[in-house]
């Protein structure tokens, strides 16, 4: 079938290593930041977020990196399995009112045994 | 599990016609966003609707309408289809505002594709 993943950027990642995933965003406002894995046929699915007065959040297997300074957020995903492979999205909230979402483009990220 | 569920789940159209998409969720969720997602791309806001009224739109044009009802199920309405219509049609539920968590429980989606 399609892939959601089509002229994605791509991240090739050994099964077990760690991956990182990096998203620039462009709202200085934003006070809210998410990332989503969406797998193919599938809506996106939360991952992590992160709220402005933070610059670091974990989760299980998952840490969520913000820089407000360069307006860059990071995800690193640990152990990385191949159940990871996915396309990945950070959102940041447009910060004129609540909850309206903008997404990046994605990064498609494909686990290797 | 999301609790949010979306119909139909594909979609075929042609020009010019319009369609009507839905999406429905478990109770307590009174805010509900629609976003479009084109092939290859992140998803893109259409509009936002809480307490049945539009609380917000994206850059999309008036032929794209929506509706949310009080037991919390919403449409979005598309008339005079353009093949550039389509896409994943993505609905996500939320606890609304002042709520601690921002948090979008996204569908599955619906597939349109217009001929």
């Amino acid at each position: 079938g399609e892939s959601v993943g089509l002229h994605l950027p791509t991240l090739s990642v050994q099964e077990g290593d760690n991956s990182i995933i990096n998203c620039a965003y462009s709202n200085s406002a934003s006070d809210y930041f998410i990332w989503y894995k969406q797998e193919s046929g599938k809506g996106p699915q939360f991952i992590i977020d992160i709220r402005s007065n933070m610059d670091k959040r974990q989760g299980q297997r998952v840490t969520v990196l913000l820089n407000k300074t360069v307006k860059h957020l990071s995800l690193q995903i640990a152990a990385t399995q191949p159940g990871d492979s996915a396309v990945y999205f950070c959102a940041e909230n447009l910060g004129d009112s609540w909850g309206k979402l903008q997404f990046g483009a994605g990064t498609q990220v494909v686990v290797t045994p | 599990e999301t609790g949010v569920t979306q119909s139909p789940t594909h979609l075929i159209k042609t020009r010019g016609q319009q369609v009507t998409l839905r999406c429905s969720s478990q109770s307590g969720h009174n805010t509900v966003s629609w976003y479009q997602q084109a092939l290859g791309q992140g998803p893109q806001f259409i509009f936002q609707y809480y307490r049945e009224e539009e609380n917000g739109r994206g850059n999309f044009p008036p032929r794209f309408s929506g509706l949310q009802f009080p037991n919390y199920s919403s449409e979005l309405n598309v008339n005079a289809l353009e093949l550039d219509d389509s896409a994943l049609y993505l609905c996500a539920r939320s606890p609304g505002p002042g709520n601690s968590s921002d948090e979008q429980f996204f569908g599955p989606g619906t597939r349109l594709t217009v001929l």
